[in-house]
């Protein structure tokens, strides 16, 4: 049963423009929740986070939208460069569950064309 | 260090064999991770360790899978009786207290024939 659903495996953009990544949860205790971007035959690594008290976040180029409500949240990369081309993940915890373990969807593939 | 370590990086088994897979956190992070991802999957989550609680094992696929940290540092999952559906590429990562950014490490690829 995924909690933490990317629902389009993969996604391509050019280069200038917006990329946009969805994400849905069903959990409702989740209240912390990251992206991670990974390149081939490396490790995930930490993009950007947000406290389910905001409803967006912003870092440079990366904005990441919450709606709780709709348990749904985005991010958006504006604008695209190629070197942005990796596999998104998005993740959720649950800090008051006690193990804040991290909950990871499936992932969607950006290709961002020169 | 400067990063999560893990070995080896590559490891292929035969079917029925024992495997351990060894992570270094990065020093200090009381919090360590161990994750898989399979072909065309998302990261399962396996085990959780913090600090002197007892772990979080409920992401542990079956009772071949066990993990051990040792002194609050250095963690090894052991695969016993490998089969090929464990084949999956194996990351561990670590964070401070109560944080949830965690740092991966490269992984291990399992690869078991």
């Amino acid at each position: 049963d995924q909690q933490v659903k990317q629902n389009s495996p993969s996604l391509s953009v050019q280069e200038g423009r917006i990329s946009i990544l969805n994400c849905d949860y069903t959990n409702s205790m989740f209240d912390y929740f990251l992206w991670y971007k990974k390149y081939p035959a490396e490790g995930p690594t930490f993009l950007i986070s947000i406290s389910s008290i905001k409803d967006k976040n912003e870092d440079g180029r990366f904005t990441v939208f919450l709606n709780k409500s709709a348990k749904h949240l985005s991010l958006h990369i504006v604008p695209s460069q190629p070197g942005d081309s990796a596999v998104y993940f998005c993740a959720a915890s649950d800090s008051q569950q006690g193990s804040e373990k991290l909950v990871f969807g499936k992932g969607t593939k950006l290709t961002v064309n020169p | 260090g400067a990063g999560v370590s893990q070995s080896p990086s590559n490891k292929v088994t035969e079917k029925g064999k024992d495997v351990e897979l060894r992570c270094d956190p990065i020093s200090g992070h009381t919090a360590l991770y161990w994750y898989r991802q399979s072909l065309g999957q998302g990261l399962e989550f396996l085990i959780y360790f913090q600090g002197n609680s007892a772990p979080d094992k409920s992401g542990l696929p079956s009772d071949r899978f066990s993990a051990e940290r040792t002194g609050g540092s250095v963690s090894t999952l052991t695969i016993q009786r490998t089969q090929q559906e464990d084949s999956a590429v194996y990351l561990c990562a670590s964070s401070v207290e109560r944080s949830t950014e965690a740092f991966f490490g490269q992984g291990t690829r399992l690869t078991v024939v």
